[in-house]
């Protein structure tokens, strides 16, 4: 079965820069019309959509936060990596990781980690 | 315009039906995708494609959809179904994915 995990700091500081690592087991990223995304959501807010990558290594960043994501992918551990700079307390959520299946007309969430709580403060 | 737009409440009385919808011009193009999230868990997909439920997912629920606007209908609600409800497809240039605002649901 497909199981998705998020891991990384609980708490950074503002400025500082957020690594978080999505760790699954199920599935391959290799396989066509995979990929893996990342999603948040501020407390009491909504799920915001972040960054994606897929199975032949082209990735998808939200147009808002672009200059500071970077995602990338190690086949061979199963592992999803994203790294948001400049962190600032707007950006304290639950991050999420999930796994993706696109096709010609969707492109959707059908597993998801249990999401990790991440809080920016000094 | 690159947003999906759902109302922010909506209650049903039990054993009714519900329709919560979601709005954008994107949603000519590609199909929505529906979740369901209760306080403290992770999102759970409960239509995707044209009118697809994962394996699990109750056939009380639906999808359609009519030029601008996705639809998700609950037919005879029941009081595990109160939850916040997300629809997400992508935008209209098909290169980013967007979710909508999200519809707490109340069964009353």
């Amino acid at each position: 079965q497909i199981t998705l995990k998020e891991s990384g700091p609980t708490l950074v500081k503002p400025t500082q820069t957020l690594t978080l690592t999505c760790t699954f087991s199920g599935f391959s990223l290799s396989t066509s019309g995979v990929g893996v995304g990342w999603i948040r959501q501020p407390p009491g807010k909504a799920l915001e959509w972040l960054a994606l990558i897929y199975w032949n290594d082209d990735k998808r960043y939200s147009p808002s936060l672009k200059s500071r994501l970077t995602i990338t992918k190690d086949t061979s551990k199963n592992q999803v990596v994203l790294t948001m700079t400049n962190m600032d307390p707007v950006d304290t959520a639950t991050y999420y990781c999930a796994h993706v299946l696109y096709s010609s007309r969707s492109t959707y969430f059908d597993y998801w980690g249990q999401g990790t709580l991440v809080t920016v403060s000094s | 315009s690159s947003e999906l737009t759902q109302d922010p409440a909506v209650s049903v009385a039990l054993g009714q039906t519900v329709r919560i919808t979601c709005q954008g011009d994107s949603l000519r193009s590609y199909y929505a995708s529906w979740y369901q999230q209760k306080p403290g868990q992770a999102p759970v997909l409960v239509i995707y494609g044209k009118n697809n439920r994962p394996s699990g997912i109750p056939d009380r629920f639906s999808g359609s959809s009519s030029g601008n606007t996705a639809s998700l209908t609950i037919t005879g609600a029941q009081a595990e179904d109160e939850a916040d409800y997300y629809c997400n497809s992508r935008d209209s240039s098909g290169n980013h994915l967007l979710f909508g605002g999200g519809t707490k649901l109340t069964v009353l």
